[in-house]
């Protein structure tokens, strides 16, 4: 059975601190890996993975995938207040949408002031 | 360009009635995923429609239903609810291409009691 597993569930560090999530696949047929931040309702997306070893950056914000090792992770730095949120990270298998996407549960990330 | 719409937002039913929730995609986008989520399983895949076909479904009964129109709007159903159907459904869509993010709906708050 396919699986995305995530790490921490839950992370409470001060603003400034930099944090580093975690997410580890099983799937058959993987295409890409989707991590997602969740604030209140819709996840708004952040970063999609295709290739390993490739590190997609945006602002603070950075990931990178490991086909080999079948994990990615998602770094944080300088982390605000703003960045409160569950993290979700998502496989999918068929690159057509056919198939869904896979989620883990998430991370719930609190940064304290 | 607008994004994902859904409604209603907030819905409230009681055991045994049906429900009906509507999603209107990013407009060229042809492709239409529905998902559950809830706190103990995190999100789930529902089913996905592209040209008005269901292309695959997620482990739910067969109470699960949904159906896309011409316009790439697509419904999904719930007949007979039960109080474990109460989550948030959101909504997501992409274009027709091979790995292409996914880009989610604000999500309707079913509470069924």
């Amino acid at each position: 059975e396919d699986k995305v597993v995530q790490s921490p569930l839950s992370l409470v560090v001060h603003e400034g601190d930099t944090v580093t999530l975690n997410c580890s696949y099983e799937v058959t047929n993987f295409r890409s890996l989707l991590w997602y931040k969740q604030e209140k309702k819709a996840p708004t997306f952040l970063f999609m993975l295709t290739s390993s070893g490739i590190e997609k950056k945006s602002g603070r914000l950075s990931s990178i995938l490991d086909k080999k090792e079948l994990f990615s992770i998602l770094n944080i730095t300088a982390t605000q207040t703003g960045d409160s949120a569950i993290y979700l990270c998502a496989v999918d298998r068929s690159g057509g949408g056919a198939d869904g996407l896979t989620f883990g549960k998430g991370t719930h990330l609190i940064i304290q002031p | 360009k607008a994004g994902v719409t859904q409604t209603p937002r907030y819905l409230i039913k009681t055991r045994g009635q049906q429900v009906t929730l509507s999603c209107s995609p990013i407009s060229g986008h042809r492709s239409v995923s529905w998902y559950q989520q809830t706190p103990g399983q995190g999100l789930q895949f529902l089913f996905e429609y592209f040209s008005e076909t269901q292309r695959n479904k997620g482990n739910f009964p067969g109470r699960f239903s949904g159906r896309q129109f011409s316009n790439s709007r697509s419904e999904m159903n719930v007949s007979t609810l039960e109080l474990g159907d109460s989550a948030l459904y959101l909504c997501a869509s992409r274009p027709l291409s091979l790995s292409y993010e996914q880009y989610f709906g604000p999500g309707t708050r079913l509470t069924v009691t």
